[in-house]
């Protein structure tokens, strides 16, 4: 099974603030990586899939990058819709693991 | 965009057998991939398993045993059962399409709204 780690666990940012969320995979994906927003009560959402290609209708401002083991989520210029927790997801090989989660709160 | 929708029972006591149905509309089930992912309280997210548009599944090793997909193409439908339930299996459920095209790469794109299920005596 492909294992998943993202850093940090939680961060706590401002709005306008850049964003940078980690996730690195115990073997190489091969850019199948997946970018989701999760928030209270409410159906995950993909945000970037293919490592770095956007999903429609999500905002200009998620941006995905990575190759091999290592993916990047950057949210430029936070604003109040975007605290929640980011999930990343391999979708290379079954088990379709998850990240643990990235928690974004308001400092 | 197709829509998920799902349903099935969502209370269960230890040992029983839970099933869940979700139906697809505005796409077919022959277009994609299907698959049941859910969320325990507090949890992330873990992929349960995974229905292919030819019939071919897949599950997650420590569900394997307990776990079993089916189709219904006439309804465009398929449903996840998993038995003999602990409350370990507590959480939501959801069913999501497991989709890609020839250049681009597998992503769950749409999802179910999801359905709570408590394991409770």
């Amino acid at each position: 099974d492909i294992q998943m780690t993202q850093s940090p666990s939680s961060l706590s940012a401002s709005v306008g603030d850049r964003v940078t969320i980690t996730c690195r995979t115990s073997q190489g994906v091969k850019k199948n990586l997946n970018w989701y927003q999760e928030k209270p009560g409410m159906v995950p959402k993909l945000l970037i899939f293919g490592g770095s290609l956007l999903q429609a209708g999500v905002p200009s401002r998620f941006s995905g990058t990575g190759s091999t083991t290592d993916y990047t989520l950057t949210i430029n210029g936070l604003q109040r819709e975007d605290f929640a927790t980011y999930y990343c997801q391999q979708s290379y090989s079954a088990p379709f693991t998850f990240g643990p989660g990235t928690n974004v709160d308001v400092k | 965009q197709v829509h998920l929708n799902q349903w099935g029972a969502g209370m269960l006591k230890p040992s029983g057998t839970l099933l869940l149905t979700c139906s697809i509309s505005r796409g077919s089930f022959s277009d994609s991939s299907w698959s049941w992912i859910r969320q325990a309280p507090d949890r992330g997210l873990e992929w349960i398993a995974e229905i292919t548009h030819s019939g071919v599944t897949d599950y997650t090793a420590s569900l394997r045993s307990r776990v079993s997909l089916s189709v219904d193409m006439s309804r465009n439908q398929f449903s996840l059962e998993l038995s003999a339930v602990t409350a370990a299996d507590t959480g939501i459920y959801y069913c999501a399409r497991h989709w890609k095209t020839e250049t681009t790469s597998r992503r769950f794109d749409s999802w179910g709204q999801g359905t709570p299920v408590t394991v409770s005596s």
